[in-house]
């Protein structure tokens, strides 16, 4: 199937920092683009998505950016925060044979640690 | 938080026992889906469902089978089960539509086979 490539695969950052995930996407049929944060022994939950008519997308502390052209797009974590601390999973759609059904394609997780 | 829940949260048992994962929703979604979290924590899909009567097996080949008898629910069930078999299985859930909208997941179920 079609890959979504995630970088990095472990993180470290100082509280107050900033925190950067980039992915990259193959399959040019995408057009939704969802990131998760996973905590230790829950599911994963939606914290942002962008979809392919826009460029840029902020919540409070946290934006995603996407560039269709060069089929990437980033998870950007501003003033860092110990509860920030979790797996990220950026995800790319994909279409699901002729029903107009569609599933996600994960990366293969950022593991976002925090420190004091 | 989303109204999709998965039984048991955790499950131990021994080689070649038939066991079946719990998952319902209540948001009235259509699309189902089962996603298999190695240790390693990629997710694959497994199998996915359009609504009732309808089940798919996804990208990544399992032994698994599931069934769409009712909206609420979407159970997977292993016939015999194996060692390989042990891993995370995460149930989610989305409106239908052309592909913007998100997943839902529940808290998933760690299967241990012995």
């Amino acid at each position: 199937g079609e890959n979504v490539e995630q970088h990095p695969s472990t993180l470290s950052v100082q509280e107050g920092d900033s925190a950067v995930i980039k992915c990259t996407y193959s399959d040019s049929a995408s057009n939704y683009f969802p990131w998760y944060k996973q905590e230790l022994g829950k599911g994963p939950q939606l914290i942002i998505d962008i979809r392919s008519n826009v460029g840029e997308k902020k919540d409070q502390r946290i934006a995603v950016t996407l560039n269709k052209t060069a089929k990437h797009f980033s998870l950007h974590i501003t003033e860092t925060q110990p509860e920030d601390s979790a797996v990220y999973f950026c995800a790319a759609s994909k279409p699901l044979d002729s029903n107009s059904g569609y599933a996600l394609n994960f990366g293969k997780g950022t593991s976002l640690l925090v420190t004091p | 938080e989303a109204d999709i829940y998965q039984t048991p949260r955790y499950l131990v048992i021994g080689t070649g026992k038939k066991i079946t994962l719990e998952c319902s929703q209540t948001m009235g979604h259509d699309k189902m889906y089962w996603y298999q979290q190695d240790p390693g924590m990629e997710l694959h899909l497994i199998h996915y469902s359009y609504g009732v009567n309808s089940t798919e097996k996804g990208d990544l080949s399992s032994e698994s089978t599931v069934s769409r008898i009712r909206t609420e629910h979407f159970p997977l069930t292993l016939e015999s089960a194996r060692p390989s078999h042990t891993s995370q299985y995460l149930c989610a859930s989305s409106v239908s539509d052309r592909g913007n909208s998100p997943l839902h997941f529940g808290n998933g179920t760690r299967l241990t086979v012995t």
